[in-house]
């Protein structure tokens, strides 16, 4: 059964760091990965998603990479803003489920102080 | 943009209560699905939609079922509120097998 972890469970950082947020998955025949977002009290907002065929994906400050084979992917957050404190959610959806669910880790905690 | 629409933000019922949580996408799209949401325990699935009428169990769907009469709207039903389903609910739905988009989320509690 796929299992998705994410380390660190919380980061704290300055404003302007460069981060790395860490996602693993233990079943690599995966169909895409997604990357979300999620502030207190509310849904998830989607970042980015990549396809299994793709290595990476950007948008803005973020860029999201996939490394199928090792069963990771990571999220680069450039020059980090106070804004960008909320909790990071990374999800996999598998090969032979294209049509299903995907599994989620349980989020890395950002908090960026000015 | 795609919205993904929960009728509540927030519920408080009673136990022994039936409870409905409706939720509409405006996207066409063919996948919805319920999640439920804890602490410490991640996001977890209550059950899935691929098509009208269709449905299929999640890793969670005791004391859940589900009805999807039309295309956009997906409904998740309590039947007899317990306390142990005091939690966050969230609708999401994507093409097949595409991005998945979610609602803002119903907070429910159960007294």
């Amino acid at each position: 059964k796929q299992e998705v972890t994410q380390i660190p469970a919380a980061l704290s950082v300055p404003e302007g760091e460069n981060l790395v947020l860490n996602c693993s998955f233990t079943d690599s025949a995966i169909y895409n990965l997604q990357w979300f977002r999620q502030d207190p009290g509310k849904g998830l907002t989607s970042l980015l998603l990549i396809q299994s065929s793709q290595r990476e994906q950007t948008s803005g400050r973020l860029n999201a990479s996939l490394d199928k084979s090792s069963g990771r992917s990571t999220l680069y957050i450039a020059a980090s803003q106070p804004g960008d404190s909320a909790t990071y959610l990374c999800a996999v959806r598998g090969e032979s489920q294209a049509g299903t669910a995907l599994i989620f880790g349980k989020g890395t905690t950002l908090s960026v102080s000015s | 943009d795609v919205k993904v629409t929960q009728s509540s933000r927030y519920l408080v019922k009673r136990t022994g209560e039936k409870v409905f949580l409706e939720c509409v996408q405006d996207m066409d799209h063919e996948n919805m699905f319920w999640y439920r949401q804890d602490p410490g325990l991640g996001l977890r699935l209550i059950y899935f939609s691929y098509d009208v009428k269709m449905k299929e169990k999640g890793d969670i769907p005791e004391g859940y079922s589900v009805s999807r009469e039309k295309k956009e709207r997906f409904s998740l039903i309590l039947e007899s509120a317990s306390t142990n389903q005091t939690s966050m609910y969230l609708c999401a739905s994507s093409s097949l097998p595409g991005e998945l988009f979610f609602g803002e989320g119903s907070r429910l509690t159960v007294l």
